[in-house]
């Protein structure tokens, strides 16, 4: 079975910081989809950024991307020029897309407080 | 693109109580999914459904629960006899169709209180 294991219950940067949030999986699996979703405080569940296991280059999206180590099982969110509004929870999350069901399994989450 | 929406936000019920939610995909989006997600922690999978089929139901889901996707639109999700345990956010997200992306599309959850 898949996990996927968040060992930061919590950081706080400064904003305009950077900040790096740390996530490891394990699968057996080669063929894996990776994700990074957001979910502010008392709002929905946001997608940041995604990475398929077959590509080699990081995903990026604007200030955020990722470091993708696949032999390492371990996929980092970086958030450059941190600001406010990235204040939430941050869940890293697996999904084996050769599983029917192409469920996801989830991190506990990181909760990022961004200070002014 | 008007999102996936869930109904109600919020429901406050006593324990051995019915309740129903709600669940209304992305229009084009044939495949849907339900979670749980208690309090600091991540979502947990409780089904799947493939157009109007359940092709995938999680061990979570005890007999006192029970979804249904009736013509592969909106989905509900019913629990029976609600217990203090089940107290959680349920979290309704939907997909575009094989090919289309494998990004689930979340709504804002409905918040279930027992007490």
């Amino acid at each position: 079975a898949q996990t996927v294991t968040q060992s930061q219950p919590e950081m706080s940067v400064q904003e305009a910081e950077t900040v790096t949030l740390s996530c490891t999986y394990d699968t057996s699996e080669s063929n894996y989809y990776l994700f990074w979703y957001k979910q502010p405080p008392s709002r929905q569940m946001i997608l940041v950024i995604r990475q398929e296991a077959y590509k080699q280059q990081n995903a990026t999206e604007n200030r955020f991307s990722v470091n993708f180590q696949k032999a390492a099982k371990s996929f980092s969110l970086k958030i450059s020029d941190s600001q406010l509004g990235d204040t939430a929870m941050y869940f890293c999350a697996f999904m084996n897309y050769m599983d029917s069901n192409y469920q996801l399994i989830w991190g506990a989450g990181t909760k990022l407080i961004i200070k002014p | 693109d008007t999102g996936v929406s869930q109904d109600p936000r919020h429901k406050i019920t006593k324990r051995g109580q019915n309740v129903t939610f709600r669940c209304d995909p992305i229009s084009e989006h044939n495949r849907l999914y339900w979670y749980r997600q208690t309090l600091g922690q991540g979502p947990e999978f409780l089904t799947y459904f493939q157009n109007e089929a359940q092709l995938e139901k999680s061990r979570l889901l005890s007999d006192r629960f029970s979804a249904e996707r009736p013509k592969g639109s909106f989905s509900t999700l019913e629990i029976q006899r609600t217990e203090q345990g089940d107290s959680a956010m349920y979290l309704c997200a939907s997909s575009p169709p094989m090919g289309g992306g494998y990004e689930q599309y979340f709504g804002p959850g409905t918040r279930l209180t027992v007490t």
